[in-house]
Protein backbone atom coordinates (compact mmCIF):
# COMPACT_ATOMS: atom_id res chain seq x y z
CA UNK A 1 0.00 0.00 0.00
CA UNK A 2 0.57 3.91 -0.49
CA UNK A 3 1.56 4.03 3.63
CA UNK A 4 1.85 2.10 6.58
CA UNK A 5 -1.75 1.38 7.59
CA UNK A 6 -3.17 0.22 11.44
CA UNK A 7 -6.24 -0.82 12.95
CA UNK A 8 -8.36 -0.06 14.94
CA UNK A 9 -7.46 3.49 15.17
CA UNK A 10 -9.03 4.24 18.93
CA UNK A 11 -9.83 0.37 21.24
CA UNK A 12 -11.07 0.79 24.86
CA UNK A 13 -11.10 -2.23 26.56
CA UNK A 14 -11.76 -3.54 29.94
CA UNK A 15 -8.74 -4.39 32.33
CA UNK A 16 -7.93 -8.21 31.89
CA UNK A 17 -9.38 -8.29 28.46
CA UNK A 18 -7.33 -9.52 25.75
CA UNK A 19 -6.35 -6.88 22.58
CA UNK A 20 -5.06 -7.28 19.00
CA UNK A 21 -3.88 -4.41 17.11
CA UNK A 22 -2.54 -4.78 13.55
CA UNK A 23 -0.25 -3.07 11.10
CA UNK A 24 0.42 -3.67 7.45
CA UNK A 25 3.52 -1.89 6.20
CA UNK A 26 4.49 -0.84 3.10
CA UNK A 27 4.67 -3.29 0.51
CA UNK A 28 8.25 -4.34 0.04
CA UNK A 29 9.53 -3.00 3.14
CA UNK A 30 11.48 -5.62 4.63
CA UNK A 31 11.64 -4.62 8.54
CA UNK A 32 8.71 -3.61 10.91
CA UNK A 33 9.19 -2.00 13.98
CA UNK A 34 6.21 -1.40 16.67
CA UNK A 35 6.60 1.37 19.50
CA UNK A 36 4.38 2.77 22.53
CA UNK A 37 4.00 6.44 23.16
CA UNK A 38 2.25 6.85 26.46
CA UNK A 39 0.50 10.60 26.97
CA UNK A 40 3.16 12.84 27.07
CA UNK A 41 5.72 10.76 26.52
CA UNK A 42 8.42 9.70 23.25
CA UNK A 43 8.63 6.72 21.79
CA UNK A 44 8.90 3.70 23.59
CA UNK A 45 10.78 0.66 21.46
CA UNK A 46 8.86 -2.55 21.59
CA UNK A 47 9.87 -4.98 18.63
CA UNK A 48 11.89 -5.27 15.38
CA UNK A 49 11.24 -7.78 12.68
CA UNK A 50 13.28 -8.47 9.49
CA UNK A 51 10.61 -10.55 7.71
CA UNK A 52 8.77 -12.76 9.93
CA UNK A 53 11.85 -13.11 12.18
CA UNK A 54 11.82 -11.25 15.49
CA UNK A 55 16.05 -10.68 16.30
CA UNK A 56 15.36 -7.84 18.64
CA UNK A 57 12.15 -7.80 21.31
CA UNK A 58 14.18 -6.60 24.15
CA UNK A 59 11.30 -3.98 24.38
CA UNK A 60 8.79 -5.86 25.22
CA UNK A 61 7.56 -5.21 28.63
CA UNK A 62 6.58 -8.02 30.32
CA UNK A 63 5.39 -11.27 28.87
CA UNK A 64 1.56 -10.66 28.34
CA UNK A 65 2.89 -8.92 25.29
CA UNK A 66 3.76 -10.84 21.78
CA UNK A 67 4.00 -10.07 17.98
CA UNK A 68 3.85 -11.99 15.39
CA UNK A 69 4.56 -11.01 11.26
CA UNK A 70 3.26 -13.41 8.26
CA UNK A 71 6.31 -13.10 5.83
CA UNK A 72 6.76 -9.63 5.26
CA UNK A 73 3.40 -8.71 5.48
CA UNK A 74 0.86 -8.05 8.08
CA UNK A 75 2.14 -8.24 11.97
CA UNK A 76 -0.38 -8.00 15.22
CA UNK A 77 0.61 -7.20 18.82
CA UNK A 78 -1.10 -8.73 21.08
CA UNK A 79 -1.57 -7.50 24.50
CA UNK A 80 -3.18 -10.15 27.55
CA UNK A 81 -4.63 -9.69 30.36
CA UNK A 82 -4.21 -5.90 29.84
CA UNK A 83 -3.53 -3.37 32.85
CA UNK A 84 -4.37 0.75 33.17
CA UNK A 85 -0.86 1.38 32.50
CA UNK A 86 -0.95 -0.37 28.59
CA UNK A 87 -3.02 2.77 27.78
CA UNK A 88 -0.75 4.37 25.13
CA UNK A 89 -0.74 5.06 21.55
CA UNK A 90 0.72 1.99 19.70
CA UNK A 91 2.71 2.63 16.72
CA UNK A 92 3.73 0.54 13.84
CA UNK A 93 6.39 1.58 11.18
CA UNK A 94 8.04 -0.13 8.11
CA UNK A 95 11.39 0.68 6.84
CA UNK A 96 13.66 -0.77 3.59
CA UNK A 97 17.02 0.20 4.41
CA UNK A 98 17.49 3.59 6.79
CA UNK A 99 14.65 5.38 8.50
CA UNK A 100 10.96 4.49 8.89
CA UNK A 101 7.36 5.45 7.87
CA UNK A 102 5.12 5.07 10.99
CA UNK A 103 1.16 4.81 10.75
CA UNK A 104 -1.09 7.04 12.83
CA UNK A 105 -0.96 4.18 15.41
CA UNK A 106 -3.97 2.56 17.63
CA UNK A 107 -4.81 4.57 20.85
CA UNK A 108 -5.48 1.77 23.40
CA UNK A 109 -7.05 2.93 26.53
CA UNK A 110 -7.71 0.24 29.45
CA UNK A 111 -10.77 1.08 31.62
CA UNK B 1 23.01 2.12 25.23
CA UNK B 2 22.09 4.97 22.64
CA UNK B 3 20.32 8.08 24.44
CA UNK B 4 19.02 10.88 22.80
CA UNK B 5 18.06 14.28 24.76
CA UNK B 6 15.78 17.21 23.24
CA UNK B 7 15.83 20.69 24.58
CA UNK B 8 13.75 22.75 25.27
CA UNK B 9 10.80 20.67 26.22
CA UNK B 10 8.09 23.38 24.55
CA UNK B 11 8.57 26.41 22.61
CA UNK B 12 6.31 29.07 22.28
CA UNK B 13 7.12 31.69 19.25
CA UNK B 14 5.65 34.30 17.24
CA UNK B 15 4.82 34.02 13.46
CA UNK B 16 7.85 35.34 11.62
CA UNK B 17 10.46 34.70 15.11
CA UNK B 18 13.32 32.44 13.76
CA UNK B 19 14.38 29.89 16.42
CA UNK B 20 16.43 26.15 17.24
CA UNK B 21 15.59 22.70 18.60
CA UNK B 22 18.57 21.16 19.95
CA UNK B 23 19.32 17.27 19.81
CA UNK B 24 22.37 16.11 22.42
CA UNK B 25 22.82 12.59 21.57
CA UNK B 26 25.32 9.78 22.57
CA UNK B 27 25.57 6.75 20.04
CA UNK B 28 27.96 3.60 19.41
CA UNK B 29 28.58 4.08 15.49
CA UNK B 30 25.88 6.58 14.40
CA UNK B 31 23.85 4.98 11.32
CA UNK B 32 21.54 7.93 11.24
CA UNK B 33 19.78 10.91 12.58
CA UNK B 34 16.46 11.38 12.15
CA UNK B 35 13.86 14.42 12.89
CA UNK B 36 10.20 13.54 12.37
CA UNK B 37 7.22 16.43 13.04
CA UNK B 38 4.11 14.88 14.68
CA UNK B 39 1.10 16.27 14.83
CA UNK B 40 -1.60 15.12 18.06
CA UNK B 41 -3.09 12.23 17.32
CA UNK B 42 -0.84 10.77 14.25
CA UNK B 43 1.89 9.15 13.53
CA UNK B 44 5.21 10.72 13.49
CA UNK B 45 5.70 12.54 9.85
CA UNK B 46 9.79 12.25 8.31
CA UNK B 47 11.39 15.03 7.90
CA UNK B 48 15.48 14.23 7.72
CA UNK B 49 18.21 11.82 7.88
CA UNK B 50 21.60 12.82 8.60
CA UNK B 51 24.99 10.89 8.23
CA UNK B 52 27.81 12.36 9.42
CA UNK B 53 29.02 15.44 11.01
CA UNK B 54 29.37 18.34 9.12
CA UNK B 55 26.03 17.71 6.99
CA UNK B 56 23.24 20.02 6.52
CA UNK B 57 19.70 19.61 4.56
CA UNK B 58 17.06 22.30 4.30
CA UNK B 59 13.13 22.01 3.66
CA UNK B 60 10.84 25.07 3.57
CA UNK B 61 11.26 26.71 6.27
CA UNK B 62 13.38 23.96 8.31
CA UNK B 63 17.09 23.27 8.48
CA UNK B 64 18.89 20.16 10.02
CA UNK B 65 22.63 20.42 11.03
CA UNK B 66 24.60 18.00 12.49
CA UNK B 67 27.71 17.42 14.61
CA UNK B 68 29.31 14.81 16.69
CA UNK B 69 27.38 15.24 19.90
CA UNK B 70 24.38 16.90 18.88
CA UNK B 71 21.80 18.34 16.09
CA UNK B 72 19.99 21.54 15.46
CA UNK B 73 16.81 22.16 13.95
CA UNK B 74 16.52 25.70 12.71
CA UNK B 75 12.82 27.50 12.10
CA UNK B 76 13.56 30.47 10.08
CA UNK B 77 10.00 32.72 9.87
CA UNK B 78 8.43 30.08 11.26
CA UNK B 79 4.54 29.95 10.40
CA UNK B 80 1.26 28.91 12.12
CA UNK B 81 1.26 25.58 10.65
CA UNK B 82 4.82 24.57 11.54
CA UNK B 83 3.15 23.60 14.70
CA UNK B 84 3.89 20.18 16.15
CA UNK B 85 6.09 18.22 18.38
CA UNK B 86 9.87 17.73 16.77
CA UNK B 87 11.23 14.47 17.27
CA UNK B 88 14.70 13.55 16.74
CA UNK B 89 16.20 10.11 16.63
CA UNK B 90 19.40 7.89 16.22
CA UNK B 91 20.13 4.58 14.62
CA UNK B 92 23.28 3.03 15.82
CA UNK B 93 25.44 0.37 14.41
CA UNK B 94 26.05 -0.94 17.70
CA UNK B 95 24.12 -3.36 20.52
CA UNK B 96 20.82 -1.05 19.63
CA UNK B 97 20.71 -2.73 15.96
CA UNK B 98 18.44 -1.38 13.50
CA UNK B 99 15.88 0.12 16.13
CA UNK B 100 15.77 4.09 16.23
CA UNK B 101 16.42 5.78 19.65
CA UNK B 102 14.13 8.85 20.56
CA UNK B 103 14.12 11.67 22.65
CA UNK B 104 11.03 13.21 24.34
CA UNK B 105 10.62 15.82 21.66
CA UNK B 106 10.09 19.25 21.61
CA UNK B 107 6.60 20.80 21.08
CA UNK B 108 6.60 23.85 19.38
CA UNK B 109 3.69 26.24 19.31
CA UNK B 110 3.50 29.48 16.66
CA UNK B 111 1.16 31.99 17.58
CA UNK B 112 0.14 34.05 14.72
Amino acid sequence: GAGVSQSPSNKVTEKGKDVELRCDPISGHTALYWYRQRLGQGLEFLIYFQGNSAPDKSGLPSDRFSAERTGESVSTLTIQRTQQEDSAVYLCASSLFVGYTFGSGTRLTVV
Amino acid sequence: EDQVTQSPEALRLQEGESSSLNCSYTVSGLRGLFWYRQDPGKGPEFLFTLYSAGEEKEKERLKATLTKKESFLHITAPKPEDSATYLCAVQGGGYSGSRLTFGEGTQLTVNP
